[in-house]
């Protein structure tokens, strides 16, 4: 079991881009959610998709979309990319009738740097 | 709106020390506690989880105990190696699985 992947490792882009991050969830589970951790801070909830759905959103712009696929993979796409947006993307991924015993398991994440 | 604070932001202990870090939350309905491991530059470890009606976990040197009334967590560590040094961050589930992070312990153990 690979556990949780993610990809790219690393991105570095320039302000106006548009970037797409890719998340392949844990053998068995079927819930990706994506966090954005600024240096320095805890990781902050941006969505999370179940059947091809959001579901759940925090607090970011429209400019943060997302996207799950059949085999549960997910996609995270950032639009007219800021300075402040530089910060690691982690997926997490987890089974959601685990219930209340739900363990989020988390990839590598991606290092996006906005220059 | 539920916010979590980790107390101390860092600290460095020498190897072999018992310590203990200190996890708050300010909305006690909460599904569920869980304790991560982040080594620079990487992703997430989790290694305690605890639910809402338990008070405590163990796993090997670690220990987490929960006082869901009072809105407080602790991250026992038993020992410490030099192995251990890492940020720890708690979370917090309330109901859904969105969890709020704390902005972690910087734990830095001196052989």
């Amino acid at each position: 079991d690979a556990g949780v992947t993610q990809s790219p490792t690393h991105l570095i882009k320039t302000r106006g881009q548009q970037v797409t991050l890719r998340c392949s969830p844990k053998s068995g589970h079927d819930t990706v959610s994506w966090y954005q951790q600024a240096l320095g801070q805890g990781p902050q909830f941006i969505f999370q998709y179940y059947e091809e759905e959001e579901r759940q959103r925090g607090n970011f712009p429209d400019r943060f979309s997302g996207h799950q696929f059949p085999n549960y993979s997910s996609e995270l796409n950032v639009n007219a990319l800021l300075l402040g947006d530089s910060a690691l993307y982690l997926c997490a991924s987890s089974f959601v009738a685990g219930g209340s015993q739900e363990t989020q398991y988390f990839g590598p994440g991606t290092r996006l740097l906005v220059l | 709106k539920q916010e979590v604070t980790q107390i101390p932001a860092a600290l460095s202990v020498p190897e072999g020390e018992n310590l203990v870090l200190n996890c708050s939350f300010t909305d006690s309905a909460i599904y569920n506690l869980q304790w991560f491991r982040q080594d620079p530059g990487k992703g997430l470890t989790s290694l305690l989880l605890i639910q809402s009606s338990q008070r405590e976990q163990t796993s090997g040197r670690l220990n987490a105990s929960l006082d869901k009334s009072s809105g407080r967590s602790t991250l026992y560590i038993a020992a410490s190696q030099p192995g251990d040094s890492a940020t720890y961050l708690c979370a917090v589930r309330p109901i859904g699985s969105r969890l709020t992070f704390g902005e972690g312990t910087q734990l830095t153990v001196n052989p």
